[in-house]
This record gives C-alpha cells, sequence and structure tokens, in this order.
C-alpha cells in the first residue's frame, strides 16, 4: 500500500511565481487535510476536506487554495509564492474525524527565495 | 481556542535510561489525545492514542495515559534506544471533529548509545 504520496518532495520557487502541491491516498479516505510544519512550531493546518467537492479553511489558510475533485486527490495551491510560505508541508488522511488515525505523506520542503 | 503544551527540546538522554516528555492540553469538551513521531526525512506516524479519560495508549514500550484532572498525556518508556531518536508531537482532535489535530511545537529527543 503506497498510503498517502506526495509530490514533490523538494522545490525552490521564486517569489511571486505559482505551483500545486499534489497529494493522492490510495485507502478511500473521506479526510485529507494539509499542514505546515515551520522550525519549533509544530504543524498547523491550512485546509481540510470531509469529502469529494467539499473543502474548508484551517487555521492558516491565507495566500493558499486546494480542491477536491476525487476521493484520492487533495492537491494544493500556492498563487503568488511569498518567504513567509518557506515550509515543509504535509498531506495527510484520516478514515474518519475525531479519534481516527492520521496518515501522513512525506512532505515536500518548499523554498521562496 | 485549542492547544497543546509539551516540553521544550533537545531532550538528550543515554540508552537504556527512563523517559518522560509532558504534555498539557487545553480544550473544550472531551477530545482524542495521540502522540506521533516523526523520524528524520519522513512524515508523522501515529505512535499511541486514548479516546477517553483514564484510558492509557500504547506501543513499541512507549505509554502515556490520558488524565482528565490534570489536562496531561505525558509520554514514558522505560528504557529508550538508540533508534527512539526522533522528534515527539503531543496532538489532539476534538470529539467527533473533522477539522483536523492540534499539535504541540514537538520534543526533538536525542539517545546517545
Amino acid at each position: 500500500n503506497a498510503g498517502v504520496t506526495q509530490t514533490p518532495k523538494f522545490r525552490i520557487l521564486k517569489i511571486g511565481q505559482s505551483m500545486t502541491l499534489q497529494c493522492t491516498q490510495d485507502m478511500n479516505h473521506n479526510y485529507m487535510y494539509w499542514y505546515r510544519q515551520d522550525p519549533g512550531m509544530g504543524l498547523k493546518l491550512i485546509y481540510y476536506s470531509v469529502g469529494a467537492g467539499i473543502t474548508d479553511k484551517g487555521e492558516v489558510p491565507n495566500g493558499y487554495n486546494v480542491s477536491r475533485s476525487t476521493t484520492e486527490d487533495f492537491p494544493l495551491r500556492l498563487e503568488l509564492a511569498a518567504p513567509s510560505q518557506t515550509s515543509v508541508y504535509f498531506c495527510a488522511s484520516s478514515f474518519e474525524g475525531g479519534g481516527t488515525e492520521a496518515f501522513f505523506g512525506q512532505g515536500t520542503r518548499l523554498t521562496v527565495v | 481556542g485549542d492547544s497543546v503544551t509539551q516540553m521544550e527540546g533537545p531532550v538528550t538522554l543515554s540508552e537504556e535510561a527512563f523517559l518522560t516528555i509532558n504534555c498539557t492540553y487545553t480544550a473544550t469538551g472531551y477530545p482524542s489525545l495521540f502522540w506521533y513521531v516523526q523520524y528524520p526525512g519522513e512524515g508523522l506516524q501515529l505512535l499511541l492514542k486514548a479516546t477517553k479519560a483514564d484510558d492509557k495508549g500504547s506501543n513499541k514500550g512507549f505509554e502515556a495515559t490520558y488524565r482528565k484532572e490534570t489536562t496531561s498525556f505525558h509520554l514514558e518508556k522505560g528504557s529508550v534506544q538508540v533508534s527512539d531518536s526522533a522528534v515527539y508531537f503531543c496532538a489532539l482532535s476534538r470529539g467527533g471533529g473533522a477539522d483536523g489535530l492540534t499539535f504541540g511545537k514537538g520534543t526533538h529527543l536525542i539517545i546517545q548509545p
């Protein structure tokens, strides 16, 4: 089982460029999440989705957009990249919310210069 | 809002030492509590969890007990190994909540041979 797969693993962007971080899961999970991890700050929720066609903002959504057209895929779009978006991004999925286990991808390390 | 506070790192121990990583939380209702572990260059993996008061989660020799009276979920292991070196995150999820996990800042554990 592949679990949660993120691409790319590393990327350098110039200020003002755009990109899409890809995330796909093969566990038929309804719930999917995007987090960012900054040094010494833990993980912060950017966006989440409880099923295809349904998305909602998390704690730090500004500068990002998401879509969920299928159960498997949950891409994260960065428009007009800024240095403040330099971070490690993790996609996760879970069968349900609440007390169920979340499965994480290996992360995308993004640097904006 | 919800929050998780865990001890700052890095924590450096010798092999076979006893480990405690403190974690306290603030949340409305009855959250589920988790410990996740992140090995270098990887995503987070669930280590253990507890979904109600007085529950004890355990895995790979690690244990944590959900203490509602002290709002705590401290992680313990009787004898650590070099392979336990990683970053440990305490996290909570509100019961039935779809809006992801609230994480502590993480504790970097270093085990020396």
